[in-house]
């Protein structure tokens, strides 16, 4: 069973710049959520896709968005890069939307912004 | 709205010693409660949870929790710390009736430093 992966593992953007983050979910989910943690916080969810679907959005801008692929791979992007951007970013996947499954974090992707 | 309450930014423990991390919550409706452990750049790796039934849940790594609804506390417990367990530990809360999503509340974290 091959766990959730994510890519790159740290990215440097500057202010303004686009970014897109991937993430590959645990084999048999079909449920992807993000996450941002700042340095010295809990996770932050940023919003969930459910069998390609935005499911649930947390309080985020839009230019926080996403893609989920048929696959259930999923893209995080940002655009118009800000300096408190920068985070790491946590991709979870779980089987289902159900609240009691249980959410599996893949590494991360550190994004500084300068 | 849901909050996630870590009170304590580090806790120390001498090796062999019972260790207790604690966490409380607030949410609408019955929780469910989730433990998770971060070691340095890394992800989150699920311990335990509690869904419903019996108020002492085991987990990973001889990790167990205790939720008290009158209380609505939900303290991570080890009876004997190993130096490994070292590292950032997180508390987590989900509604029953979250819309049909898992928007997952997390406690700011505790640090939990094991002494040799």
């Amino acid at each position: 069973e091959t766990g959730v992966t994510q890519s790159p593992t740290h990215l440097i953007k500057t202010r303004g710049q686009q970014v897109t983050l991937r993430c590959s979910s645990q084999s048999g989910h079909n449920t992807v959520s993000w996450y941002q943690q700042a340095l010295g916080q809990g996770p932050q969810f940023i919003f969930q896709y459910y069998r390609e679907e935005e499911n649930g959005r947390g309080n985020f801008p839009p230019r926080f968005s996403g893609l989920q692929f048929p696959n259930y791979s999923s893209e995080l992007n940002v655009n118009a890069l800000e300096l408190d951007d920068s985070a790491l970013y946590l991709c979870a996947s779980s089987s289902g939307r159900d609240p009691t499954d249980t959410q599996y974090f893949g590494p991360g992707t550190r994004l500084t912004v300068l | 709205a849901q909050s996630v309450a870590q009170p304590e930014d580090q806790v120390n423990v001498a090796e062999g010693n019972p260790l207790t991390v604690k966490c409380t919550y607030s949410v609408s409706g019955n929780p469910y409660l989730f433990w998770y452990v971060q070691y340095p750049n890394r992800g989150l790796q699920f311990l335990l949870k509690y869904i419903t039934g019996d108020n002492l849940v085991k987990g990973s790594y001889g990790f167990e929790a205790e939720f008290n609804k009158s209380q609505t506390s939900f303290h991570l417990k080890k009876p004997s710390a190993l130096v490994s367990d070292s590292a950032l530990y997180f508390c987590a809360v989900r509604a029953p009736n979250s819309g049909g999503y898992q928007k997952v509340t997390f406690g700011t974290g505790t640090k939990l430093q094991v002494i040799p």
